[in-house]
């Protein structure tokens, strides 16, 4: 089983559609969770930062995040085709553990936002 | 400048060359990482360095060598690589070592031919 998953895509939405994006994690003592987006060519660059169960709202961005399911997910409302990038979700493990910092990649998932 | 720089942000090397990737980052962190990133790959963590101390290295081969001389500097040095090392290499730093948040550079793109 993958550490982080994420259906990779592509995700196609129309322009001003709510894009819904997925992640699911494998180790229960996760602490920290955040989104970047990365446009191809570019490095990722942080989005959103969630740290307990919930929703956390940003602008047009949504993070939300079930511990007991094990799943983080990111909302883009009213999508622009500048939102088309690559969402790469990322997870840090149990702290108790010996990969303490160590941040986790999914594959990411290509988000294309068609005018 | 701001934030994690990288140079070279291009890079195309022989299999017997050696060369030198250099992150910068005028952050104030205490933290730094080297990351590959293949193509239809996750991101890989290779080597964290917290207050200039190597605290990870995630069975990375031998001939990468990082380096990191002061919490602002990290270096990695290349050697004998082969052609499945091409890849992008971002740096990234973080204030601490632990659940913080990661910024990242641009990254070098290095073709191994």
């Amino acid at each position: 089983q993958k550490e982080v998953e994420q259906n990779s895509g592509p995700l196609s939405v129309p322009e001003g559609a709510i894009a819904s994006l997925n992640c699911t994690y494998s180790d229960r003592g996760s602490q920290s969770f955040f989104w970047y987006r990365q446009y191809s060519g570019k490095s990722p660059e942080l989005i959103m930062s969630i740290y307990s169960n919930g929703d956390k709202e940003d602008g047009r961005f949504t993070a939300q995040l079930n511990k007991a399911s094990q799943y983080v997910s990111l909302l883009i409302r009213d999508s622009q085709p500048s939102d088309s990038a690559t969402y790469l979700c990322a997870v840090t493990p149990n702290p108790g553990g010996t990969s303490y910092g160590k941040l986790t990649f999914g594959q990411g998932t290509i988000l294309t936002v068609h005018p | 400048e701001t934030g994690v720089t990288q140079t070279p942000r291009h890079l195309v090397m022989g299999m017997t060359n050696k060369k030198s990737l250099k992150c910068e980052q005028h952050l104030g962190h205490n933290a730094m990482y080297w990351y590959k990133q293949s193509a239809k790959k996750p991101l890989e963590l290779m080597f964290v360095y917290n207050f200039k101390e190597q605290t990870e290295n995630n069975s990375v081969p031998s001939r990468f060598s990082p380096e990191c001389p002061n919490s602002s500097h990290l270096f990695l040095h290349l050697h004998t690589l082969q052609p499945e090392d091409s890849a992008l290499y971002l740096c990234a730093s973080s204030q601490d070592r632990g659940p913080e948040t990661q910024y990242f550079g641009p990254g070098t793109r290095l073709l191994v031919l």
